[in-house]
């Protein structure tokens, strides 16, 4: 069965550092999310990206944040310079219908911890 | 501001029992409401979604919508160890009809006792 992947499952850095997520969606789909759960808390919308350009972004999107796909199958997080406060799992979600009623399906995500 | 609420929990019932999740949601707007089941450490895993007022049954869960009470709820039948698990509910609101953004609940957790 097709599924989203996820890398890394787990990633260590230090404050201030740079991070990349890397996500492969499911081959047909077309819409690509990226969801976050800080321990114990919801699930939070960060970004949508539909057709090569952000679809949707939250308050949480700042500038620190950006997505790209830099070929036809990878959809990337990239986090500029981690806070302690960026520490959270981040899911990768990928869904196949415009708009409407497709459902999303998600990566197991990446554990992101921030010294 | 929109708002999906959930009872946190825990709720407990014994092996073979209806367990029974409930959610509210804010915004009338709201299209299309899901049920997720995470386990800890886990990603969400979607198990039903609705639409329509009314129920929708898939094998031993039932998903029920009231779109004028602005209420979705959940019931598990011939509940199993398994199931324990925190039960997520997520809503959406279509915006442009071009992409989707669910609004997660805190989630239920649930715990079937053997």
């Amino acid at each position: 069965e097709p599924e989203v992947t996820q890398t890394p499952s787990h990633q260590v850095t230090q404050m201030g550092q740079e991070v990349i997520l890397r996500c492969v969606p499911i081959s047909n789909h077309l819409y690509f999310y990226w969801y976050r759960q800080i321990l114990g808390q919801k699930v939070e919308f960060l970004v949508s990206f539909y057709n090569n350009e952000i679809s949707e972004k939250s308050e949480i999107f700042d500038d620190q944040f950006s997505v790209e796909r830099p070929d036809g199958s990878n959809f990337t997080l990239k986090i500029r310079s981690t806070k302690l406060e960026d520490s959270a799992m981040y899911f990768c979600a990928s869904s196949k219908v415009t708009g409407g009623t497709g459902e999303l399906f998600f990566g197991e995500g990446s554990r992101l911890t921030v010294l | 501001q929109k708002e999906v609420e959930q009872n946190s929990g825990p709720l407990s019932v014994p092996e073979g029992a209806i367990a029974s999740l409930n959610c509210t949601y804010s915004d009338r707007g709201s299209q299309s409401f899901f049920w997720y089941r995470q386990y800890s450490g886990k990603s969400p895993e979607l198990i039903m979604f609705i639409y329509s007022n009314g129920d929708k049954e898939d094998g031993r869960f039932t998903a029920q919508l009231n779109k004028a009470s602005q209420y979705v709820s959940l019931l598990i039948r011939d509940s199993q160890p398994s199931d324990s698990a925190t039960y997520l509910c997520a809503v959406n609101i279509v915006s442009s009809g071009s992409a989707r953004q669910l609004t997660f609940g805190s989630g239920t957790q649930l715990t079937v006792l053997p």
